[in-house]
């Protein structure tokens, strides 16, 4: 089986502009969940997709948005850049076999933002 | 003070050495993970519990839910097994409530 695929690995952005990150997960795994990472905050919990519906959303401002289409691929969006959006975003999926149940994390190996 | 809080925040060992990293959390959870994450960003989940103990080749997984205390440790560690372990606990008691993580332990295994 195919791993979790992050595109683009590197992406290097200008203050204001925006950007797009995609997520693939794992064929089969229909939870998608989006992490920030940076060297002084550590891993952040983003969101967290299911069946494109979004059941949980972490600290960021509405800046950061996301999306899960009908193929459980899922993109996040960033709007507006500021200089310390600058992280590896990582994305994980998993299966949940029922509701209330846990399953473990794949995780991608992240898209790295550079905002300049 | 951080709801997940991970000790000790560097660690060096020599090879062969045994390993324990602690995760101390002070909220109520419904599962606990234990992640590796390499040099270069990519993360492997090594366990996923809610109670007891799991054991993966060299790996060993314990946790107290009384005392909100897990511990990872690595037996006969080796120079491969150098990473940040990072521990992440889903927060209380839904399986789809969020992920907070510690801030992670530095390993580093000397040959």
């Amino acid at each position: 089986k195919a791993g979790v695929t992050q595109t683009p690995r590197y992406l290097i952005k200008t203050r204001g502009q925006q950007v797009t990150l995609s997520c693939s997960p794992i064929s089969g795994h229909r939870s998608v969940s989006w992490y920030q990472q940076t060297p002084g905050q550590g891993l952040q919990f983003l969101f967290e997709y299911f069946s494109e519906t979004q059941r949980n959303k972490g600290n960021f401002p509405g800046r950061f948005s996301g999306r899960q289409f009908s193929n459980s691929r899922s993109e996040m969006n960033v709007s507006t850049l500021e200089l310390g959006d600058s992280a590896l975003y990582l994305c994980a999926s998993s299966s949940p076999p029922r509701t209330g149940e846990h399953s473990p994390l794949h995780f991608g190996n992240g898209t790295r933002l550079t905002v300049t | 003070k951080n709801e997940v809080e991970q000790s000790p925040q560097n660690l060096t060992a020599q090879e062969g050495e045994f390993i324990t990293i602690n995760c101390s959390y002070s909220v109520g959870i419904s599962a606990l993970h234990w992640l590796q994450q390499h040099p270069g960003g990519g993360i492997v989940s090594l366990f996923m519990l809610s109670s007891g103990k799991k054991k993966h080749g060299r790996l060993i997984a314990t946790i107290n839910i009384q005392e909100k205390h897990s511990s990872l440790h690595i037996t006969a560690s080796h120079p491969r097994d150098s990473a940040v372990y990072i521990c992440a606990v889903r927060r209380g008691r839904g399986a789809t409530n969020k992920l907070i993580f510690g801030t992670g332990t530095l390993l580093a295994v000397q040959p």
